[in-house]
């Protein structure tokens, strides 16, 4: 069965410094999305992505957060100066052409920032 | 392994009863809907979706039910299985929106 693959599992990095989470989408999905899990809460919207630019994003999505399609396969998310806050399970996903049909999700990346 | 959802609602069931979890959307105009099982440490898993000309949907042990007149959604499952024990997400989805909404989750520990 097709699986979204996200690496690192689990990063831990100093407060200020910037990370970039991995993710490879399922080959044949267009649509690539980026949510947030704080321990204890439920899942988040971060942003949605489709041909090349952001679709959508939420407000917790602000300037110190990029995402990039570098090539046909990954899609990235960078934080550019973490902060203490930034600490959460990331999770990628992504769906069909139809939007949302399959939204699959990947086992996240366990981000800590001390 | 991650501990999600300190202050979850719970729901305790004997291994081969039926359980049923439920959940309340927020949004009229919230046309898709999506059960998630999260297991400690991993990502959410698809379980079963429904759309919102249907009043219900079966898979394998699954069922999902929806109200649209009070915005009700719940998810049944037969013949509970140890395996079964996870957190459980409702997720909803409006029509041209790229996001899933998700709620809260409730707990779901099946007891041998």
């Amino acid at each position: 069965e097709p699986e979204v693959t996200q690496t690192p599992s689990h990063q831990v990095t100093q407060m200020g410094q910037e990370v970039i989470l991995r993710c490879v989408p399922i080959s044949n999905h267009l649509y690539f999305y980026w949510y947030r899990q704080i321990l204890g809460q439920k899942v988040e919207f971060l942003v949605s992505f489709y041909n090349n630019e952001i679709s959508e994003k939420s407000e917790i999505f602000d300037d110190q957060f990029s995402v990039e399609r570098p090539d046909g396969s990954n899609f990235t998310l960078k934080i550019r100066s973490t902060k203490l806050e930034d600490s959460a399970m990331y999770f990628c996903a992504s769906s069909a052409l139809v939007t949302n049909y399959g939204y699959t999700f990947g086992s996240g990346t366990r981000l800590t920032v001390v | 392994g991650e501990s999600v959802g300190l202050h979850l609602p719970t729901l305790s069931v004997q291994e081969g009863d039926n359980s049923i979890i439920n959940c309340a959307y927020s949004n009229s105009a919230s046309d898709y809907f999506i059960w998630y099982k999260q297991e400690s440490g991993k990502g959410p898993q698809f379980i079963i979706d429904i759309r919102s000309n249907m009043d219900k949907r079966q898979g394998q042990r699954v069922t999902v039910l929806l109200n649209k007149t009070v915005k009700h959604l719940s998810l049944q499952i037969a013949a509970t299985q140890p395996g079964d024990s996870a957190v459980y997400f409702c997720a909803e989805n409006i029509g041209g929106a790229q996001k899933l909404v998700f709620g809260q989750g409730t707990r779901l520990t099946i007891n041998p």
